[in-house]
């Protein structure tokens, strides 16, 4: 068990509906982070936060969202959804956030599928 | 940009051979940070190791090792004895250090497939 804890774990929805998912990171970490794992693309680094600011953006698309929240937590937003954003969303988390090369540790997914 | 080629794309063993997956990475920052990754079948990412790139001692874990070669750019695990529950997809992942703006991110590679036979 990593920490990290994502809610829910699977979910199904039809195209053109909008998705939550959530995020508590390790207790203490101030990162998070969010990540997209697909077939085609692989993992794909989508987002990070550190204690409540965005600080670095990878290929998220523009209907998707994300915040962290006072309490650390965190949630991507997934909107417009598409077929091709059928995929694997990791959150993972660390300690701080620079240079410090700090493990990064996953939560365990949330398998979203578009129908 | 940072680059992570892990060319072995699935390798099958059978149980109590050792195996070497091989990890290939390309980055321009002389500081940066090297990890392995196993996803189980049930689809959860496990953090290994993560190794500096300032520190070039190779690391041995129980059944685990790792050889860690800044001249050629690779940072090779090596499982001895495999086991059935060793199958699974193994990440190699990169992660430059910026200065100033404090972030980093990881970038993988494509992952290699590893089947022990029983």
């Amino acid at each position: 068990d990593s920490g990290v804890t994502q809610t829910p774990k699977h979910l199904i929805t039809a195209t053109g509906q909008r998705v939550t998912l959530r995020c508590s990171p390790r207790s203490g970490d101030l990162s998070v982070y969010w990540y997209q794992q697909s077939l085609d693309q692989g993992l794909q680094f989508l987002i990070q936060y550190y204690n409540g600011e965005e600080r670095a953006k990878g290929n998220i698309l523009e209907r998707f969202s994300a915040q962290q929240f006072p309490d650390l937590h965190s949630e991507l937003n997934l909107s417009s959804l598409e077929l091709g954003d059928s995929a694997l969303y990791f959150c993972a988390s660390s300690l701080g956030t620079g240079g410090s090369g700090n493990t990064i540790y996953f939560g365990e997914g949330s398998w979203l599928t578009v129908v | 940009a940072q680059k992570v080629t892990q060319a072995q794309t699935e390798i099958s063993v059978v149980e109590k051979e050792d195996v070497t997956l091989d990890c290939v990475y390309e980055t321009r920052d002389t500081t940066y940070y090297l990890f392995w990754y196993k996803q189980p079948p049930s689809g959860e990412l496990v953090f290994l190791i993560r190794r500096n790139s300032f520190d070039e001692q190779n690391e041995i874990s129980g059944r685990y090792s790792w050889n860690f070669q800044k001249s050629t750019s690779s940072f090779n695990f090596t499982i001895t004895a495999s086991q059935v529950v060793d199958s699974a997809v193994y990440f190699c992942a990169l992660s430059e250090a910026y200065s100033g703006a404090g972030s980093y991110q990881l970038t993988f590679g494509k992952g290699t497939k590893l089947s022990v036979i029983p």
